[in-house]
């Protein structure tokens, strides 16, 4: 099956940029998604990126896909403490469902 | 609009057992998704319903199943439950136009 990794842990000072990185095999994905999971909620989409885009800004959030390599980041700019939780890496869906990495835990150091 | 909703949040139940698990969808969404979230396993697929067929399933044993009601609500039923189903089990709904899924606050699973 198709397969998605990243990064277990990442630690940042409050105010710095967080660059969580994924590499993935699912080379028909026609998008491809950052999702949130905060301390004891559900899923939150946070953004996506159509597969013939290189890159995509949203606000504080900057995706950037590099197709060739299958690799796949997500840099949130002046990080805050509210930002602290766990990111999936995500491709896939539809019929065939989303596959997830395993998640990065983002550390907010004040 | 309102959101996913699943039904019950938390459930306790022992090996052996069988448990169903239900999820309401975004209004006007015809596309449930069933996942199962562990530690050690992370976030995996387990089905997807469609307009009331199952059009995908993944790697998960005979004893889960589910199905889907003209309404678009779903249910997933576990039977003969071990241990390891201990888990937080997350429905999904989309309008299938774009794959954007929805969460639901999903149903956290103790087997004792």
């Amino acid at each position: 099956g198709e397969d998605v990794e990243q990064s277990l842990f990442l630690s940042v000072r409050e105010g710095d940029s967080s660059v969580i990185n994924c590499t993935y095999t699912d080379s028909s994905s026609t998008y491809l998604y950052w999702y949130k999971q905060e301390p004891g909620a559900g899923l939150q989409l946070l953004t996506y990126i159509f597969s013939n885009m290189d890159m995509k800004q949203d606000q504080r959030l900057t995706v950037l896909l590099n197709k060739k390599d299958k690799h796949l980041s997500l840099r949130i700019a002046d990080t805050q403490t509210g930002d602290s939780a766990i990111y999936f890496c995500t491709t896939g869906g539809g019929a065939d469902g989303l596959t997830f990495g395993k998640g990065t835990h983002l550390i907010i150091q004040p | 609009k309102a959101g996913v909703t699943q039904t019950p949040r938390y459930l306790i139940k022992t090996r052996g057992q069988q448990v169903t698990l239900s999820c309401s969808p975004i209004s006007g969404h015809r596309s449930v998704s069933w996942y199962q979230q562990t530690p050690g396993q992370g976030l995996q697929f387990l089905f997807e319903y469609f307009s009331e067929t199952q059009r995908n399933k993944g790697n998960f044993p005979g004893r889960f199943s589910g199905r889907q009601f003209s309404n678009s609500r779903s249910e997933m039923n576990v039977s003969t439950l071990e241990l390891g189903d201990s888990a937080l089990y997350l429905c999904a709904s989309s309008s299938d136009d774009f794959n954007e899924q929805f969460f639901g606050p999903g149903t956290r699973l103790t087997v004792l």
